[in-house]
């Protein structure tokens, strides 16, 4: 099956700073998401990005399918920004079959 | 607040035993999603259904089964739990069946299994 590496695997910023987090794929994906975990928990889907760019206020991904990576930039990063980043991809086209790659720990700090 | 409802929040329970998660969506989704997530096996999709039909199947075991019922609530059913079924659930629920549809997450289902 799809192997899904995620990287770094923990990362600390100061407020404000920008930051580049990374995710590779072993075998191409026709779906790819990105997930945020706050540290309460709570997951919030954050992009369904399986080719090109997107951006959402000061977080934007773009995914290389080519080459089978994604990557979510988080610019002057805040405090609430802390928590776990997860990718997830799956190769059928339409259906929700994704395998999760293990996160990003990112802190924040004030 | 996502609007997507689990019930329970905690659950402790032994193994052998048997218990049933439940899952409101938020009004007006037709698909509910589940989810485990544990140290071992970090975050997993287990199943999803439409409208009451299973729409797509993940790493869901065969002791664990699911159903989406008329008023589209969800359970999730776990059966013989062993002390490795020991996770948070989630539940999600989108509008429809693409994985483009924005999914909303419950605030999850902590089983404990002594």
């Amino acid at each position: 099956g799809i192997q899904v590496e995620q990287s770094p695997p923990d990362l600390i910023l100061q407020e404000g700073a920008n930051s580049t987090l990374r995710c590779n794929f072993s075998d191409s994906v026709n779906n790819l998401q990105w997930f945020h975990q706050n540290p309460w928990g709570q997951l919030i889907n954050l992009f369904y990005i399986p080719s090109g760019t997107k951006q959402n206020g000061r977080l934007s991904a773009t995914t290389v399918a080519t080459e089978r990576y994604s990557l979510l930039y988080i610019s002057s990063s805040q405090t609430t920004d802390s928590g776990v980043y997860f990718c997830a991809g799956g190769r059928v086209s339409g259906t929700y079959k994704y395998i999760f790659g293990t996160g990003t720990r990112l802190k924040v700090l004030a | 607040d996502s609007g997507v409802t689990q019930t329970p929040k905690h659950l402790i329970t032994a193994t052998g035993q048997r218990v049933t998660l439940r899952c409101s969506p938020r009004s007006g989704d037709l698909s509910v999603y589940w989810y485990q997530q544990s140290l071992d096996q970090g975050l997993q999709f287990l199943i999803q259904y439409y409208n009451g039909e299973e729409r797509a199947k993940g790493n869901i075991l065969e002791r664990f089964s699911a159903q989406q019922f008329p008023d589209l609530h969800s359970e999730l059913n776990l059966s013989s739990l062993e002390l490795g079924d020991s996770a948070l659930y989630f539940c999600a629920s989108s509008d429809g069946t693409s994985p483009a549809n924005e999914q909303f997450f419950g605030p999850g289902t902590r089983l404990t299994v002594l």
